[in-house]
């Protein structure tokens, strides 16, 4: 039993440096997210989509772009990082609006 | 918008009873989650209200007032291992968006 699959684990970007977070899900859900965690700030979110080709902006979207081409994969981009980016990454996804979430291990992020 | 508020912080003996608040504003709510977030790890779902009430599910409960914008996690018989922080979050249209969460400390 997967769930739900972030890679990397831990990333360390030096400013202006660009990668791409992976989401993978094998619970067949149409919902998936990504969100940014940082001390005193709670669970934000950065884009979501509600099914496979679409997505949507969240909270705090800029500097960050998604893509959903398949269902099971939602792929989170930093284009050109900077130190604010510098957060714990978690994806999410469920089977629809009002259920509960299913969430990654999380990804530790750090632009120098 | 959105607008949900918590404790940030509470601190309760082993064995005793807990109850932790959230309260919020929000255009198209649907229901309310609460999660469960050790340090160090990823939420993991307690319980969903939609409906006012109390839902009771083993030592957890949660309750729901629609009409308050209110809700709280009543933890009974405190454990050591129920230090941790609880997020409250609250369902839009296609969106779940949390509070800060209220982090737990549990102490012998």
């Amino acid at each position: 039993n997967a769930g739900v699959t972030q890679t990397p684990k831990f990333r360390v970007l030096k400013t202006g440096q660009s990668m791409t977070l992976l989401c993978a899900q094998d619970m067949n859900h149409e919902y998936m997210y990504w969100y940014r965690q940082d001390p005193g700030m709670g669970l934000r979110l950065i884009h979501y989509s509600v099914g496979e080709g679409t997505t949507a902006k969240g909270e705090v979207p800029d500097g960050y772009n998604v893509s959903r081409l398949k269902k099971q994969n939602f792929l989170l981009g930093l284009e050109s990082a900077a130190p604010s980016q510098t957060s714990v990454y978690f994806c999410a996804s469920t089977s629809g609006g009002g259920e509960k979430l299913f969430f990654g291990s999380g990804t530790q992020l750090s632009v120098l | 918008g959105q607008n949900i508020d918590q404790p940030t912080e509470m601190t309760a003996t082993e064995g005793a009873i807990v109850q932790i608040n959230c309260t919020y504003q929000t255009s198209g709510f649907n229901g309310l989650f609460w999660y469960q977030q050790h340090a160090g790890e990823a939420p993991t779902f307690l319980s969903y209200n939609v409906l006012d009430g109390l839902e009771e599910k083993g030592r957890f409960s949660s309750f729901l007032s629609r009409s308050k914008g209110y809700s709280y996690l009543l933890l009974k018989e405190l454990q050591m291992k129920d230090s941790a922080s609880y997020l409250c979050a609250v369902t839009g249209a296609n969106n779940l968006f949390f509070g800060t969460g209220t982090r737990l400390t549990v102490i012998p």
